[in-house]
């Protein structure tokens, strides 16, 4: 149980273009989705917190219009990279917060642009 | 602030061969979590452990255990008899609070087992 299905595993875009990622969870409710990035060699940065219905809150130095994300419902939450520059790729990964669990990731999506 | 340390980054070990891990964290909260995950080169997260700050025992888990010593506030992670298929990135991290916050993750352990 608890698991995050996240699409697309890797995605190469080209620059000035934008990108969606999507995180569903498939068996349960995710009320908190947490989107990090990750670069090569280094550990997961947390972008922003997005609750369910309500806007995301983004760390100090994450772009809130470049890095738009979106949790309209309590299985979906999405973060569309806008007008995307090759310093954007990296690793984005989604995590959910599941009770009496802890946090399920999704598997990770792998963004160039070229 | 929360924080989590992973000193070493790379590790390399003979199969075989035992390693450990040192996770050392910062919390002014009496309550938290503390994790591990195993990062495969495929990227995904895998679960190992979770522990809260209230049970101090140690864990086994087939090759893998656990210490956690909220004296030294550590909570270190032992590979025993080291595969290759260990050959991975270990994070350690910690949740404030109930588990409803954030996860601060330290800087990853890359442990490379040589055949």
């Amino acid at each position: 149980g608890a698991v995050v299905s996240q699409h697309p595993s890797r995605v190469i875009c080209k620059s000035g273009t934008s990108v969606k990622i999507e995180c569903r969870s498939l068996d349960f409710q995710a009320t908190t989705m947490f989107w990090y990035r990750q670069f090569p060699k280094q550990s997961l940065m947390l972008m922003a917190t997005s609750n369910e219905g309500s806007k995301a809150t983004y760390e100090q130095g994450v772009e809130k219009d470049k890095f738009l994300i979106n949790h309209a419902s309590l299985t979906l939450s999405t973060l569309t990279v806008t007008s995307a520059h090759p310093e954007d790729s990296s690793f984005y990964i989604c995590s959910a917060r599941v009770v009496n669990y802890g946090y399920t990731f999704g598997s990770g999506t792998r963004l160039t642009v070229v | 602030a929360q924080k989590v340390t992973q000193a070493q980054t790379e590790i390399s070990v003979v199969e075989k061969e035992d390693v450990t891990l040192d996770c050392v964290y910062e919390t002014r909260d009496t309550t938290y979590y503390l994790f591990w995950y195993k990062q495969p080169p495929s990227g995904e997260l895998v679960f190992l452990i979770r522990r809260n700050s209230f049970d101090e025992q140690n864990e086994i888990s087939g090759r893998y255990s656990w210490n956690f010593q909220k004296s030294t506030s550590s909570f270190n992670f032992t590979i025993t008899a080291s595969q290759v298929v260990d050959s991975a990135v270990y994070f350690c991290a910690l949740s404030e609070g109930y588990g409803n916050n954030r996860l601060a993750f330290g800087k990853g352990n890359q442990v490379v087992v040589i055949p």
